[in-house]
């Protein structure tokens, strides 16, 4: 168990739908990045938080979006929601960040699919 | 898109064998990292090596890099049916904690 909690663990719904996947960091980390694992692109990072604020971008779709509260927990928003957007979302967190050589803990992961 | 690619993707061996997996990378990199997922599970962190090391070992695993190559390599010892499991290596680069991670190597350990 890392630690990292998210919720819900799986999630269906219809294309068109938003859902709001949730994630809890460990314990006094300030970091929350979040990664989709998909078959077609495989592991991709999406976004970093630090202490409520955001760091870096990746791929993440102008239809998806999140925040870190300031109880430092994360939700990842995915609207207009497509097919292809059925993946494996991943939440990791770190206790800082910067330099680049903190461990990352992973999340269970949340399971969306979509009809 | 990813970093680079994994080799090979898929390995099957007996316990008590030894695993070898490659990882190329395409940029400069600060670190690679490896990472363990059992199926459809979290990751789990294996290792770092910087950029600036050759060799790291942890346990039964042994990572090299040849940052010349722009390659890495994850060795795993004396094989259990526990490792069983795809094998993710993952870099970062000057700036930032953002991980670009290979396709992955599915191990398959058989008792």
């Amino acid at each position: 168990d890392s630690g990292v909690t998210q919720t819900p663990k799986h999630l269906i719904t219809a294309t068109g739908q938003r859902v709001t996947l949730r994630c809890s960091p460990r314990s006094g980390d300030l970091s929350v990045y979040w990664y989709q694992q998909s078959l077609d692109q495989g592991l991709q990072f999406l976004i970093h938080y630090y202490n409520g604020e955001e760091r870096a971008k990746g791929n993440i779709l102008e239809r998806f979006s999140a925040q870190q509260f300031p109880d430092l927990h994360s939700e990842l928003n995915l609207s207009s929601l497509e097919l292809g957007d059925s993946a494996l979302y991943f939440c990791a967190s770190s206790v800082e960040w910067g330099g680049g050589e903190e461990t990352q803990y992973f999340g269970p992961g949340t399971r969306l699919l979509v009809l | 898109s990813q970093q680079g690619e994994e080799d090979p993707q898929a390995l099957s061996i007996q316990e008590g064998e030894n695993a070898t997996m490659n990882c190329s990378y395409k940029t400069s990199i600060n670190n690679l990292q490896w990472y363990r997922q059992n199926s459809g599970r979290g990751l789990v962190h294996l290792i770092l090596i910087r950029s600036n090391e050759r060799e790291k070992h942890s346990g039964r695993l042994r990572v090299t890099l040849d940052t010349s190559k722009k390659s890495s390599s994850l060795l795993i010892t004396a094989s259990r049916a526990a490792d069983t499991a795809s094998y993710f290596c993952a870099t970062v680069k000057a700036a930032g904690n953002k991980l670009t991670f290979g396709g992955g190597t599915r191990v398959l350990v058989k008792p």
